[in-house]
């Protein structure tokens, strides 16, 4: 299927945990980014990537870590969960920064 | 201390009514970009904004960016419950986005 998608959709886990959120886009964008979207706070960026192993740092990276050794896939891992890493995520692509961004469905995480 | 704030944070009305929601900043942008987001969804884009002064008309919603790149705003005429939903605006690159307006229609 054409588009931008995520997986899981919906994740529950525990402190102290590893947990991987899948990125997979079909444009071959060269943008891809990852949000977290919390009440109060709006969509807050956490990494991006302009190429395949090509990333930056956003507003908000502590705690997680990203790659991409493809261009479609951009994985975001939370190393050892914490109970403040609950929230929405979104990954989006898009072909420049200033373009329009294009928006997966979202993983909702949480973390007990 | 958030880039972009909007306001105001929450609005419901009644369908037929007019709206408008504002987005404001201390910083100059190149361009500034309005999306609606639906619950449970991704945001979609609605417009990009570039001009100082710009006016923008999509159906009954029409976009404003400031004469100074600051600010913009998103009004809407004759409001509809399929408006409803949250409208986010985010600076040119897209790095930051505002905390958004969650707009609530009602039948």
């Amino acid at each position: 299927d054409a588009g931008i998608t995520q997986s899981p959709r919906y994740k529950i886990t525990e402190t102290g945990r590893q947990v991987t959120l899948m990125c997979h886009q079909t444009w071959s964008h060269s943008y891809m980014f990852w949000y977290r979207q919390d009440l109060g706070h709006g969509l807050r960026l956490i990494y991006y990537s302009a190429a395949a192993d090509i990333t930056d740092k956003g507003e908000v990276p502590d705690g997680y870590v990203v790659s991409r050794s493809k261009t479609e896939n951009f994985p975001l891992t939370l190393e050892s969960a914490t109970r403040s890493q609950t929230s929405v995520y979104f990954c989006a692509s898009s072909e420049f920064t200033s373009n329009e961004q294009f928006f997966g469905p979202g993983t909702r995480l949480t973390v007990l | 201390t958030q880039l972009l704030e909007q306001s105001p944070q929450f609005l419901s009305i009644q369908e037929g009514e007019n709206l408008t929601v504002y987005c404001n900043s201390s910083s100059v942008f190149s361009s500034l970009q309005w999306y609606r987001q639906e619950p449970g969804e991704g945001p979609v884009l609605l417009v990009t904004v570039v001009t100082g002064g710009e006016v923008k008309k999509l159906k009954r919603l029409t976009f404003q960016f400031g004469d100074a790149r600051k600010d913009s705003s998103l009004h809407i005429t004759a409001a509809q419950p399929g408006d409803t939903g949250l409208y986010l605006c985010a600076e040119g690159n897209q790095f930051y986005f505002g905390t958004g307006t969650s707009l609530t229609v009602i039948p």
